[in-house]
C-alpha cells in the first residue's frame, strides 16, 4: 500500500494569508489526524477526523480549521497567517480512531 | 501534557543493543505504551505498542513491568539508521477513544560507530 501522503512538501506565505494543506490517508483508514512540529513545543495535536467527523479538536486558535471528504481524504486551513505558524505540519491516518497512527512526510509551511 | 517521562539524550555503539527507558507512574488501566520514533525532518515512524506483556516485532522488542509503571524500547541490533527522537507514549486504546498522540520531548538516540 501507499503511504500517507501530503502536498505541497513545502509552501511560503506571507502573514494575513491563508493557506490549505492536503492529506491523502493509506488507503482503507478512516482516522485522519493533524499535529503542528515547531522547535518550541514539539508535537502538537491539532484535531482528528474520523469519517467526516472531527472527533477531538487540540488547542489550537479558530484559525486553524480542516475537514475530512467522503474518499477520507482531508484538508486542513489555517487562514490569517501569523508567523508563529511556521512549522511542520503533519498527517496521520489509521484504520480506526484508537489504532496505531502512520504519519506522512509533512508539509514544511515559512511565514514570512 | 505527556504522562511519560524519558531522557533527553543517549547513545550507542553500532551493533549493540540500544535500551531506551520510560517512566509512565500515573499509568491508567488501559492505556497503552506506544513507541514512536521521528528520523531528522521526517515524520514520525510508529514502532511498537504494548498493554502489559511484553511485545516483539521485526523492529523492536518492548518490556514493561509488572506494575505498568515503566518501559523500557529495545533496538537489539543498533544501526546509523536508528539514530532519531524516540517518543514514549501512552494513550487509551478503546473503542471510540480519541485518535490522539500527545507527545513529549522524546529521548535523542545517537547511534555512533
Amino acid at each position: 500500500k501507499a503511504g500517507v501522503t501530503q502536498t505541497p512538501r513545502y509552501l511560503i506565505k506571507t502573514r494575513g494569508q491563508q493557506v490549505t494543506l492536503s492529506c491523502s490517508p493509506i488507503s482503507g483508514h478512516r482516522s485522519v489526524s493533524w499535529y503542528q512540529q515547531t522547535p518550541g513545543q514539539g508535537l502538537q495535536f491539532l484535531f482528528e477526523y474520523f469519517s467526516e467527523t472531527q472527533r477531538n479538536k487540540g488547542n489550537f486558535p479558530g484559525r486553524f480549521s480542516g475537514r475530512q471528504f467522503s474518499n477520507s481524504r482531508s484538508e486542513m486551513n489555517v487562514s490569517t497567517l501569523e508567523l508563529g505558524d511556521s512549522a511542520l505540519y503533519l498527517c496521520a491516518s489509521s484504520e480506526q480512531a484508537d489504532n496505531e497512527q502512520f504519519f506522512g512526510p509533512g508539509t514544511r509551511l515559512t511565514v514570512l | 501534557d505527556a504522562k511519560t517521562t524519558q531522557p533527553t539524550s543517549m547513545d550507542c555503539a553500532e551493533g549493540r543493543a540500544a535500551n531506551l527507558p520510560c517512566n509512565h507512574s500515573t499509568i491508567s488501566g488501559n492505556e497503552y505504551v506506544y513507541w514512536y520514533r521521528q528520523i531528522h525532518s521526517q515524520g514520525p515512524q510508529y514502532i511498537i505498542h504494548g498493554l502489559k506483556n511484553n511485545e516483539t516485532n521485526e523492529m523492536a522488542s518492548l518490556i514493561i513491568t509488572e506494575d505498568r509503571k515503566s518501559s523500557t524500547l529495545i533496538l537489539p541490533h543498533a544501526t546509523l539508521r536508528d539514530t532519531a527522537v524516540y517518543y514514549c507514549i501512552v494513550r487509551p486504546n478503546y473503542g471510540g477513544s480519541q485518535g490522539n498522540l500527545i507527545f513529549g520531548k522524546g529521548t535523542k538516540l545517537s547511534v555512533k560507530p
